[in-house]
């Protein structure tokens, strides 16, 4: 099993650019997840699903879109990138979400200029 | 979804024991109480989860008091590899329910 996969590992872009973040897991969880981390910071949860077709907010879900087409991919894009969302994005899995083991990916270092 | 409130950081030398207490005064019935491991540049990494008196795996201890408003991560013999921060979270073990991070105990083993 690859786990969770997550590409591209670093991207820089313009303010205003829009973007795709992929997220990829081989391990059938129904449960997905992205959270973004700041310098410093803890994990602050942007959106998550508990299956395909299910997506949700979580407390920073703003200048973020995902969708949940298969249980597999779970996408965040970023519809007009601005420089506060300079940030560490990590993605995650699990069979169920809260306490449930979550997996996680190796994450994408994103900057905007 | 209960608070934790754990140490900012903590410094230990090699070969000793640590321990981090993480503090939750109000979690509720239900709820499960789980560590994570991060690492520089790395996604968190599951530790190891309880719900009442004492876990043990092969990378670490959870006690956990009779009343639950805490409990405490023990790292036996830590070494230089166990340098990173260490996430107190708890909550339910529910398909809906979000995973809360904070702001970690970020420990730092010196030689």
């Amino acid at each position: 099993n690859a786990g969770v996969t997550q590409t591209p590992k670093f991207q820089v872009l313009k303010t205003g650019q829009s973007m795709t973040l992929q997220c990829a897991q081989d391990m059938n969880h129904e449960y997905m997840s992205w959270y973004r981390q700041d310098p410093g910071m803890g994990l602050r949860l942007i959106h998550y699903s508990v299956g395909a077709g299910i997506t949700d907010q979580g407390e920073v879900p703003n200048g973020y879109n995902v969708s949940r087409s298969t249980t597999e991919d779970f996408p965040l894009r970023l519809l007009s990138a601005a420089p506060s969302q300079t940030s560490v994005y990590f993605c995650a899995s699990s069979l169920q979400g809260g306490q449930y083991e979550q997996y996680f990916g190796p994450g994408t270092r994103l900057t905007v200029t | 979804l209960a608070k934790t409130t754990q140490p900012i950081s903590m410094d230990s030398y090699e070969g000793q024991e640590v321990n981090i207490t993480c503090s939750h005064n109000n979690i509720a019935t239900n709820d499960y109480i789980t560590w994570y491991q991060q690492f520089p540049s790395q996604g968190p990494r599951f530790i190891i989860q309880g719900y009442k008196t004492k876990v043990t795996n092969e990378v670490a201890s959870l006690f956990i008091p009779a009343d639950r408003k805490s409990s405490t991560l023990s790292l036996p013999r830590v070494s230089l590899s166990d340098t990173a921060v260490y996430y107190c979270l708890v909550g339910v073990i529910y398909n809906t329910d979000k995973l809360i991070f904070g702001t970690g105990t970020r420990l730092q083993v010196f030689p």
